[in-house]
């Protein structure tokens, strides 16, 4: 079946350093999105991503972050001057074009910041 | 109040019972529902999904949504230890260009052989 990757699984980084976390979304799916889930915290939406574009994002999507496309596989979520509190699984997820069609997820990427 | 709440357990059954997990949301706007299953270490696989009020079946999992009360369940009939995991239940509303989910806190399940 087919499904979501991400790489690396795990990222250690000291604090203030720029990181990023890469994706390969279903082949067919036109729909992207990172999801952050802090430790012992709910699975937060972070940012979608249609068309080579944003088209949603929350408030935790600041100026420090920032998601492309780079080529026709990879979806990359890029973190910018790292702080501690930014420690935490950060998973992809795709979904078929088609508005409103379930997502599926990644096993995600698990961010340590020292 | 929360958007979207769940009892983070843990909750324990022996093998073969049903188990019962539930969500409760006070957002009237969302239209879609979801669950999930986690286990450690593990991104969220998709369960069940369904958009109407009412039951839907698949195999050993029923997901039930009553839209007036805001309150959508999951049934897992002769539940197995391989079902043991965190359950997560996602809802969101209907947007043209992709949909936010918007998560419950889990509930963690054990089943006991």
């Amino acid at each position: 079946e087919p499904e979501v990757t991400q790489t690396p699984s795990h990222q250690v980084t000291q604090m203030g350093q720029e990181v990023i976390l890469r994706c390969v979304p279903i082949s067919n799916h036109l729909y992207f999105y990172w999801y952050r889930q802090i430790l012992g915290q709910k699975v937060e939406f972070l940012v979608s991503f249609y068309n080579n574009e944003i088209s949603e994002k929350s408030e935790i999507f600041d100026d420090q972050f920032s998601v492309e496309r780079p080529d026709g596989s990879n979806f990359t979520l890029k973190i910018r001057s790292t702080k501690l509190e930014d420690s935490a699984m950060y998973f992809c997820a795709s979904s078929v074009p088609r508005a409103n069609q379930p997502q599926h997820f990644g096993d995600g990427t698990r961010l340590s910041i020292l | 109040q929360k958007e979207v709440e769940q009892d983070p357990g843990p909750l324990s059954v022996p093998e073969g019972a049903i188990v019962s997990l539930n969500c409760t949301y006070s957002n009237s706007a969302f239209q879609y529902f979801m669950w999930y299953r986690q286990y450690s270490r593990k991104g969220p696989e998709l369960l069940m999904y369904t958009y109407s009020s009412g039951n839907k079946e698949d195999g050993r999992f029923t997901a039930q949504v009553d839209k007036s009360s805001k309150y959508i369940s999951l049934f897992i009939r002769d539940s197995q230890p391989s079902d043991s995991a965190t359950y997560l239940c996602a809802m969101s509303v209907p947007n043209n260009a992709g949909n936010m989910l918007t998560f419950g806190g889990g509930t963690r399940l054990m089943v006991k052989p």
